[in-house]
């Protein structure tokens, strides 16, 4: 049973560009959060998608947007990158869209802004 | 909105019990959980609390006053492998879905 998965693991994009992260949930999961996690930090809400809709957003700017597919999987979009958006962003799955008590988190991808 | 406070770094060898604290401040709390997180990892699920008292999952425990707005972790016979890092998160009215993550607790287990 594949767990949370995400890609790419690494990436290092120029100030102003625009960049792609993708993620698929654990199997039998159809929601699915985005977590940015600066160096020495806790995880920040990006937002969460059920049903393909954004259904809440953290206090992150426009710069930040998603998308889900209808097989569950997401992806999570940043433009014009600052040197500020560095950080480490997990996806996490769980199911029904709600609040969950245990989030499964994928292991990152590591955004470097250069 | 939310704030949580957890010890920034935690030092003890093999063998030893350490409690890692946790104190928040939110509106309308459901419930406190526990995560850990090794270099590189992805943080991984290790208890929830939504009512007072000390829940128990083999080495570890986790305990919340709901009142005093505080919990704690505690991590029994540690072994090196429990070198990581350790993150309260609060789920509360104001959140919603999300969960609001301390700024984690650095455990270094020595032997």
């Amino acid at each position: 049973d594949a767990g949370v998965t995400q890609s790419p693991t690494h990436l290092i994009k120029t100030r102003g560009q625009q960049v792609t992260l993708r993620c698929s949930p654990k199997s039998g999961h159809d929601t699915v959060s985005w977590y940015q996690q600066a160096l020495g930090q806790g995880p920040q809400f990006i937002f969460q998608y059920y049903e393909e809709e954004e259904r809440q957003r953290g206090n992150f700017p426009d710069r930040f947007s998603g998308h889900q597919f209808p097989n569950y999987s997401s992806e999570l979009n940043v433009n014009a990158l600052l040197l500020g958006d560095s950080a480490l962003y997990l996806c996490a799955s769980s199911s029904g869209g709600g609040a969950v008590t245990e989030a499964f988190f994928g292991q990152g991808t590591r955004l470097t802004v250069v | 909105g939310q704030s949580l406070e957890q010890p920034s770094e935690v030092t003890a060898v093999e063998g030893a019990i350490v409690q890692i604290n946790c104190t928040y401040q939110t509106s309308g709390f459901y419930g406190l959980s526990w995560y850990q997180q090794h270099d590189g990892g992805a943080p991984t699920f290790l208890s929830y609390n939504a009512l007072d008292g000390l829940e128990e999952t083999g080495r570890f425990s986790s305990f919340l006053s709901r009142s005093d707005s505080y919990g704690y972790l505690l991590l029994q016979e540690l072994q090196m492998k429990d070198s990581a890092s350790y993150f309260c998160a609060v789920r509360d009215q104001q959140a919603g879905t999300a969960l609001i993550f301390g700024k984690g607790t650095t455990l270094s287990v020595s032997s």
